[in-house]
């Protein structure tokens, strides 16, 4: 089983809100990430987190936050979005075997800042 | 950052024609993975290639890592409705980049029935 879940699908909030995506695998992958994706281009990494710690952080505005609560789950928190934060975001993971060189990405959830 | 050289950028074909499309880079990478995205959804992960040279297979589908380890190219057979979507390469580079993958602009084919 190689999937990656992540809710909601859809999103769309106020430049006021605050919201959460939520991302789940249970493949024992120690490795989680998100990536941003704008349309007809590849994915931009965000943050990854490995053994539930926060490895990379792409320099990404603090108006996103990750969350890592156990090594199945992944949130991103979001708080006063603009609306160039419009976009796919993308969560994904690796590392069975101890190797985290092949990502497996979840459907996404389309993130639309009004 | 750095980006894969990953050409053509967009195909036009017919219903059972072939397709290659290849990406390269100017530096070293360990693994190269294929993935394929349709509009609205995460990218799905066709192939993985883990040594130079290797050639590996996934039903219609061919990739090879090359022998330089600085490029790979991914071939489709006899091309299907279904297989329009956007095609990404990405690398990794290995060593302790915690899986940070670097990824090719992409390929989007559109196949005509």
């Amino acid at each position: 089983d190689t999937e990656v879940t992540q809710t909601p699908k859809h999103l769309v909030m106020g430049m006021t809100n605050k919201k959460s995506l939520k991302c789940e695998q249970h493949m024992g992958h120690r490795a989680m990430y998100w990536y941003k994706q704008k349309a007809k281009k590849p994915p931009e990494l965000m943050f990854v987190y490995s053994y539930e710690k926060l490895s990379i952080n792409e320099s990404v505005p603090s108006r996103f936050s990750p969350e890592c609560p156990n090594s199945s789950l992944l949130n991103l928190h979001l708080h006063a979005l603009q609306p160039e934060d419009s976009a796919l975001y993308l969560c994904a993971s690796a590392g069975r075997s101890g190797a985290t060189d092949t990502q497996y990405f979840g459907p996404g959830t389309r993130l639309t800042v009004l | 950052g750095q980006q894969l050289n990953q050409s053509p950028q967009s195909m036009f074909i017919q219903e059972g024609e072939d397709v290659s499309m290849n990406c390269t880079s100017s530096s070293i990478f360990n693994t190269w993975l294929w993935y394929k995205q349709d509009p609205g959804e995460g990218p799905v992960l066709l192939i993985a290639l883990y040594k130079a040279g290797e050639l590996t297979s996934n039903g219609r589908l061919t990739a090879q890592f090359g022998i330089t380890r600085k490029d790979s190219f991914l071939n489709i057979s006899a091309s299907i409705p279904s297989d329009v979507g956007i095609y990404f390469c990405a690398g990794h580079a290995g060593g302790t980049s915690y899986g940070k993958l670097t990824f090719g602009q992409g390929t989007i084919l559109t196949v005509h029935p």
